[in-house]
């Protein structure tokens, strides 16, 4: 079982929908929690760190759940330019290395 | 700009041929990560450095890969007598020193081993 596991879709969905994401992760000693985002071809990008308390950047929404191991990204008003693979990622304790998923393709379609 | 500098963009090499890799990190940054990304795939931990010191080197998958960041700031991943599942893109990633702290990722290099 990988460390960290997503469903790698892909999800096809309207532009305007709300579509959310789930990741679970094993290693309860995990401490830092992100999403990054990445286009075909090119690097991963931060998207947001993710906190105990859940926090909100636009239409972005991340969710971290201690009790059950898993962190959710929730996209509202999804828009065309929103069309990419999420990555979820664990932060290793010790050495903060990166624990990543496979990531979650997500096309938005007009 | 100012983020994180990787070179080449594409190196495309023999099997059997040794390469190297180059990471230029955004200035200041003490961590330094080199990660391993198979098509399909998320990134995979491939080693640590913070400052020079490589603490952590436990994803380099055989002892052809070696990497260095004597100065503390620019490193070099290498591979030596390359094999063809060596073919992925490669990443570095830098940040601040501490828990939390985000990782930036550079361009990456894709490496095709024929």
């Amino acid at each position: 079982r990988k460390e960290v596991e997503q469903d790698p879709g892909p999800f096809n969905v309207p532009e305007g929908a709300t579509v959310a994401f789930n990741c679970t992760y094993s290693n309860s000693a995990s401490q830092s929690f992100f999403w990054y985002r990445q286009d075909c071809r090119k690097e991963p990008k931060l998207l947001m760190s993710v906190y105990s308390s859940g926090n909100e950047d636009g239409r972005f929404t991340a969710q971290l759940n201690r009790a059950s191991q898993y962190i959710s990204l929730l996209i509202r008003d999804s828009k065309l330019s929103d069309s990419a693979t999420y990555l979820c990622v664990g932060g290793d304790s010790g050495t903060y290395k990166y624990i990543f998923g496979t990531g979650t393709r997500l096309k938005v379609l007009a | 700009g100012a983020g994180v500098s990787q070179s080449p963009r594409y190196k495309v090499a023999k099997r059997g041929q040794d390469v190297a890799l180059r990471c230029d990190p955004i200035s200041g940054h003490v961590s330094l990560f080199w990660y391993q990304q198979a098509l399909g795939q998320g990134p995979e931990f491939l080693t640590y450095f913070q400052n020079e010191a490589q603490l952590d080197k436990s994803g380099l998958p055989s002892d052809r890969f070696f990497a260095e960041r004597p100065e503390g700031s620019v490193s070099t991943l290498k591979i030596q007598r390359t094999q063809q599942e060596d073919s992925a893109v490669y990443l570095c990633a830098s940040s601040l020193q501490g828990r939390n702290q985000p990782q930036h990722f550079g361009d990456g290099t894709r490496l095709s081993i024929l």
